[in-house]
């Protein structure tokens, strides 16, 4: 079946820190790959998709590159900002019959500090 | 457009009660999806619609909870009668296409 593993949080960083927050995913075919972000109090907003091998979503300031070859959609930010704490979900879909669901990760939590 | 609207935003009720969770997808979309969310098991894909027929409701924890989807405007989720282990935030997302847009949720709680 589909399923999302993510890294466990909490992370936290300090502002203008690297943030990599790692994400892989199982899926049969060919699925569409998702980061939503979630602020406190929120519901979910899409950050960033892939719909193909080595398509490269961008947004915000964040990235990640869907690798089929390690099934991974990694994300990433050079530079984070107080404002970017929140949580963050990876997520796949795939299509067709009941396949057309969307499957999230746990979610990791990033503090960044000032 | 008003995006995916969820009413209520909070509930708060006894165990024994019944609870409708309510959502209005974004018009003209096709899927419309329930989750829920917990600290324990993070966020739970709990039934799926598809043009308001239930493609997937694997999730659905147990004949306690019911959803509907009467027409393409309109869905409810139900849990008859709640226990306190349902307490969460409750989520409906719709979608036309691949990008579902996500409600602000509903605050549940089971005393």
């Amino acid at each position: 079946g589909n399923s999302v593993t993510q890294m466990e949080g909490p992370v936290t960083l300090s502002e203008e820190a690297f943030l990599t927050i790692n994400c892989t995913y199982t899926a049969t075919g060919y699925p569409s790959l998702f980061w939503y972000v979630q602020y406190p109090g929120e519901g979910l907003q899409l950050l960033l998709k892939a719909t193909k091998a080595d398509d490269k979503g961008s947004n915000k300031g964040f990235e990640a590159t869907y690798r089929k070859e390690t099934t991974s959609f990694h994300l990433e930010k050079g530079s984070v900002q107080v404002s970017d704490s929140a949580v963050y979900f990876c997520a796949l879909r795939n299509y067709g019959g009941s396949q057309g669901n969307l499957i999230f990760g746990k979610g990791t939590k990033l503090s960044v500090k000032p | 457009d008003a995006g995916v609207i969820q009413s209520p935003r909070h509930e708060v009720t006894e165990m024994g009660q019944e609870v409708t969770l309510r959502c209005k997808p974004i018009s003209g979309h096709n899927s419309l999806f329930w989750y829920r969310q917990t600290m324990m098991r993070g966020l739970e894909l709990l039934i799926y619609f598809n043009n308001n027929v239930p493609i997937d409701d694997s999730g659905m924890p147990e004949d306690r909870f019911s959803a509907k989807m009467p027409n393409a405007s309109f869905s409810t989720l139900k849990i008859q009668p709640s226990e306190p282990r349902d307490s969460a935030v409750y989520f409906c997302a719709s979608s036309l296409g691949e990008r579902p847009f996500f409600g602000q949720g509903t605050r549940l709680t089971v005393v």
